[in-house]
């Protein structure tokens, strides 16, 4: 079943923060969060695995709250080059079938 | 190390044809899922093969159909096209079990006129 993902869109200034979340109503068992620049493949950021875990690097984090099979995605300190659309992926418990949300379109302006 | 290829890039097809999408995975992935991703939304699973078996399908219709060679190597076949079959078409290999990092090919822009 295909996650919520939240907001649809967002727009930042340079340096500024934002949070994008991703909720799925059937219990999981990872969540992967993928940026796509437009006219390019989706590029894999994190995986966040059932357990419920946190992981980041340099300014980019992630969360898992597996009680609540939600997961959101921390942008610090935004750069312009954090331009994109932003998925979250969705494995269930049911073995290898994977969900993408619908996208979250960020846009960094200087 | 190579990555995903695809081929072709670009392919416009009219309604009623059949096409064939070709995927070459990443050197050491024995797993491949393909995704059809239609303009502004995000991509959609089609099924995934492992050990040239398809091993889990998304909700298309048997119109799309696939294959893996022994080389791991995977094809996408869509059968009777329709205007709605109009998108990107992304293949994603992973070394096999549970979903791990899936790296995305370049996708193959498929238009139906």
């Amino acid at each position: 079943q295909q996650p919520v993902q939240s907001p649809q869109a967002v727009i930042l200034r340079e340096g500024e923060d934002a949070v994008i979340n991703c909720s799925s109503s059937k219990a999981l068992y990872s969540v992967h969060w993928y940026r796509q620049k437009h006219g390019e493949a989706p590029v894999f950021l994190m995986i966040l695995l059932k357990g419920g875990e946190q992981k980041g690097h340099d300014k980019i984090s992630a969360s898992f709250n597996e009680k609540k099979q939600q997961s959101s995605l921390y942008l610090t300190a935004s750069q312009l080059s954090y331009s994109g659309t932003y998925f979250c992926g969705t494995e269930e418990d049911n073995f290898n079938k994977f969900y993408f949300g619908s996208g979250t379109k960020l846009n960094v302006k200087p | 190390d190579a990555g995903v290829t695809q081929s072709p890039t670009h392919l416009i097809k009219t309604r009623g044809q059949q096409v064939t999408l070709r995927c070459s995975p990443k050197s050491g992935h024995d797993t491949v899922s393909w995704y059809q991703q239609a303009l502004g939304q995000g991509p959609q699973f089609i099924f995934q093969y492992y050990e040239e078996e398809e091993r889990q399908r998304g909700n298309f219709p048997d119109r799309f159909s696939g294959h893996q060679f022994p080389n791991y190597s995977s094809e996408l076949n869509v059968n009777a096209l329709l205007l709605g079959d109009s998108a990107l078409y992304l293949c994603a290999s992973l070394a096999g079990g549970r979903t791990d990092t899936q790296y995305f090919g370049p996708g193959t822009r498929l238009t139906v006129l």
